[in-house]
């Protein structure tokens, strides 16, 4: 069974840092990875997708990059804003792309 | 374009009682799911649909039902229901299993 791990679960950071979050996983036979954010009491947004063919994808100030072979996703933040402040959730599909499992979160507050 | 509407929004049942928890999306989208999200456990699949009149289990079917007769909607049943189903229950959609999740904003459930 695929297993998703996020660390750190919560992180506090001041305004204007860069940040890193990141997401393993335990079976590399994934179809794609989506990072998604989650305001308090709301649903889920999606923020980038990842092919497993793909390395990076780009959106804005976020990059989330994927190693599949090492079972890992990194979700990069530049120039943090009190705005981003959200839960922040990894996804990864099965092999046929018909499953996700999601990993628990990382809570994110940027500090004005 | 609504994208994905949930209905009720929240609700409170008995033990024992059975209800129905609507997804409906105009996106003409093939795959829906059902995840529930819980304290500390993330998101998890319940049932998913890749089309209509096909459905298949997720992680935590038992206690849940769910039929597919249209591309748009995909209801989630509660047969009976137990504290344990407990939980806010989110539903999502992609056009193919390639492309993005969207999620709905969530049906928050306590069950007494």
């Amino acid at each position: 069974k695929q297993e998703v791990t996020q660390i750190p679960a919560a992180l506090s950071v001041p305004e204007g840092e860069n940040l890193v979050l990141n997401c393993s996983f335990t079976d590399s036979a994934i179809y794609n990875l989506q990072w998604f954010r989650q305001d308090p009491g709301k649903g889920l947004t999606s923020l980038l997708l990842i092919q497993s063919s793909q390395r990076e994808q780009t959106s804005g100030r976020l990059n989330a990059s994927l190693d599949k072979s090492s079972g890992r996703s990194t979700l990069y933040i530049a120039a943090s804003q009190p705005g981003d402040s959200a839960t922040y959730l990894c996804a990864v599909s099965s092999r046929t792309g018909n499953q996700f499992y999601f990993g628990t979160g990382t809570s994110l507050t940027v500090i004005p | 374009n609504a994208g994905v509407t949930q209905t009720p929004k929240f609700q409170v049942l008995k033990t024992g009682q059975s209800m129905t928890l609507q997804c409906a999306q105009d996106m003409n989208h093939e795959y829906m799911s059902w995840y529930r999200q819980d304290p500390g456990m993330g998101l998890r699949l319940i049932h998913y649909s890749v089309g209509a009149g096909i459905t298949d289990q997720g992680e935590v079917p038992n206690g849940y039902n769910v039929s597919r007769s249209t591309t748009e909607d995909f209801p989630l049943r509660l047969l009976s229901a137990a504290p344990s189903q407990t939980s806010v229950y989110f539903c999502a959609t992609q056009r193919t299993r390639a492309e993005t999740q969207y999620f709905g904003p969530g049906t928050r459930l306590l069950v007494l």
